[in-house]
C-alpha cells in the first residue's frame, strides 16, 4: 500500500512568491495535517483537516493556508513568501479515529526561498 | 504551554553502546507521549509511545518510561546498531492528534 505522498519534493521560490504543497493521504485515512520543520529544529504544527473541515491550526500568519479535498487529499498555500519560509513541510495523515497521535507522515517538501 | 525539550545532539556512540536520550515535557494534565525517528532520506515515523504515567513504550530493543513525578520520557537501548543512526524526537499530544515535537537529538552509530 502507498504511503503518504507529497509533492513536489524540492522546490525553489523568490520572496514574494506564492507556493502551492500538494499531499495525499494513506487509502482509507480521512484527516491530514501540516507541519513545518525548519532545519535543525522538530516539526511545527500549521493545519489540521478532517472531513474537509478545519480541525486545527497553529500558530502560523494568515498567509498559509490549506484545504482537503473530497478524496481527502490535501493542499497548503503560502503567500508572499519570506526567507523564513523555507523549510521543509510534511504532510501527515491519520485515520481520523481516536486522538491516537499516531501520524503517518510523508517524506515532505522542501521549500527554499531566495 | 506545551513544550518538549530534549538534549542536544549529535550523539555519537560505537556499535553495542548503551543508549539515553533525554527527554522532558511541559504539559497540562497528562498527555500521551511519543518518539518518533527520522532516518536519513525517509519521512517521520512512530518508534513507540506511552499514553498514561508509568507506562512503558517499547519497540526494535528502544524503552521509554513515562514518569510523571519527573515530567520525563527519556529514550533508551541497551545496544545499539550502525543502523539505529537517524534523528530522534520525543513528542506530546497536544491537541486533537496534534502533536509537539521537541528539537529532535542526531544519533550517529559507528562500527
Amino acid at each position: 500500500d502507498a504511503g503518504v505522498t507529497q509533492s513536489p519534493t524540492h522546490l525553489i521560490k523568490t520572496r514574494g512568491q506564492q507556493v502551492t504543497l500538494r499531499c495525499s493521504p494513506i487509502s482509507g485515512h480521512k484527516s491530514v495535517s501540516w507541519y513545518q520543520q525548519v532545519l535543525g529544529q522538530g516539526p511545527q504544527f500549521i493545519f489540521q483537516y478532517y472531513e474537509k473541515e478545519e480541525r486545527g491550526r497553529g500558530n502560523f500568519p494568515d498567509r498559509f493556508s490549506a484545504r482537503q479535498f473530497p478524496n481527502y487529499s490535501s493542499e497548503l498555500n503560502v503567500n508572499a513568501l519570506l526567507l523564513g519560509d523555507s523549510a521543509l513541510y510534511l504532510c501527515a495523515s491519520t485515520s481520523g479515529v481516536g486522538n491516537t497521535g499516531e501520524l503517518f507522515f510523508g517524506e515532505g517538501s522542501r521549500l527554499t526561498v531566495l | 504551554g506545551n513544550s518538549v525539550t530534549q538534549m542536544e545532539g549529535p550523539v555519537t556512540l560505537s556499535e553495542e553502546a548503551f543508549l539515553t536520550i533525554n527527554c522532558t515535557y511541559t504539559a497540562t494534565g497528562y498527555p500521551s507521549l511519543f518518539w518518533y525517528v527520522q532516518y536519513p532520506g525517509e519521512g517521520l515515523q512512530l518508534l513507540l509511545k506511552a499514553t498514561k504515567a508509568d507506562d512503558k513504550g517499547s519497540n526494535k530493543g528502544f524503552e521509554a518510561t513515562y514518569r510523571k513525578e519527573t515530567t520525563s520520557f527519556h529514550l533508551e537501548k541497551g545496544s545499539v546498531q550502525v543502523s539505529d543512526s537517524a534523528v530522534y524526537f520525543c513528542a506530546l499530544l497536544s491537541g486533537y492528534s496534534t502533536l509537539t515535537f521537541g528539537k529532535g537529538t542526531m544519533l550517529l552509530v559507528s562500527p
